[in-house]
């Protein structure tokens, strides 16, 4: 079965810095790979996903790459802000709704002001 | 867009007792739900593939007895933790997709955060 995993556990940065989190998968069937942000004791919200046909994805601050080649892929937030603060999960599956996601250990990012 | 609903999101139980969490989705059918748990600064364990109509896919490790999932429609999916332990303690979260549209973003529901005293 997928195994993912992430690195690193826990990111502390200024406000302002970029922060990168980097995901590696196992199973090359995946070709869906979403990213979440969890704020403590709250559900997990998307906030970018890619599919397996694209390289990278932007969204104003927040990009996503994919290296299927590698298998792995990376979540990238620029100008960070203090409400970036949250633990971070990336995931990997089907692109189908039908399969399930397999999510990564999470990281716990800290931006300080 | 699509909502995924959980209730209760807090329930207190005795030892020995059973409580069930359901998990609804509002806007769409779906087929596929999928049930989590989360230790607290852990991340989500699938526990296991809710499927409407028919059995529950477990993950490896996971008791069908203990944790039962019943599907009986096409917008609820119900876990019943049963004859709860304070070791079943734990952050319980339910998703779904829906597979009729375009984005396949996995919705999460509110999550239950279940005490076993």
């Amino acid at each position: 079965g997928e195994n993912v995993e992430q690195h690193p556990s826990t990111l502390s940065v200024q406000e302002g810095d970029s922060a990168v989190i980097k995901c590696t998968y196992s199973d090359s069937a995946s070709n869906y790979f979403p990213w979440y942000k969890q704020e403590l004791g709250k559900r997990p919200q998307l906030i970018i996903d890619i599919r397996s046909n694209v390289g990278e994805k932007k969204d104003q601050r927040i990009a996503v790459t994919l290296n299927k080649t590698a298998k792995h892929f990376s979540l990238h937030i620029t100008e960070t802000q203090p409400e970036d603060s949250a633990v971070y999960f990336c995931a990997a599956g089907d692109y189908t709704g039908f399969q399930k996601l397999v999510f990564g250990t999470g990281t716990r990012l800290l931006v300080s002001p | 867009g699509a909502v995924v609903s959980q209730h209760p999101s807090r329930v207190i139980c005795k030892s020995g007792t059973s409580v069930k969490i359901e998990c609804r989705s509002l806007d769409f059918q779906a087929t596929t739900m999928f049930w989590y748990r989360q230790f607290p600064k852990k991340s989500l364990m699938l526990m296991a593939t809710s499927n409407e109509g028919s059995k529950a896919t477990y993950e490896q490790g996971v008791e069908k007895d203990k944790f039962l999932i019943n599907h009986a429609s096409l917008t609820l999916s119900t876990l019943t933790v049963t004859s709860a332990h304070p070791e079943d303690s734990s952050f319980y979260i339910c998703s779904a997709r829906d597979p009729l549209r375009a984005n396949t973003e996995a919705f999460f529901g509110q999550g239950t955060r279940l005490t076993v005293v």
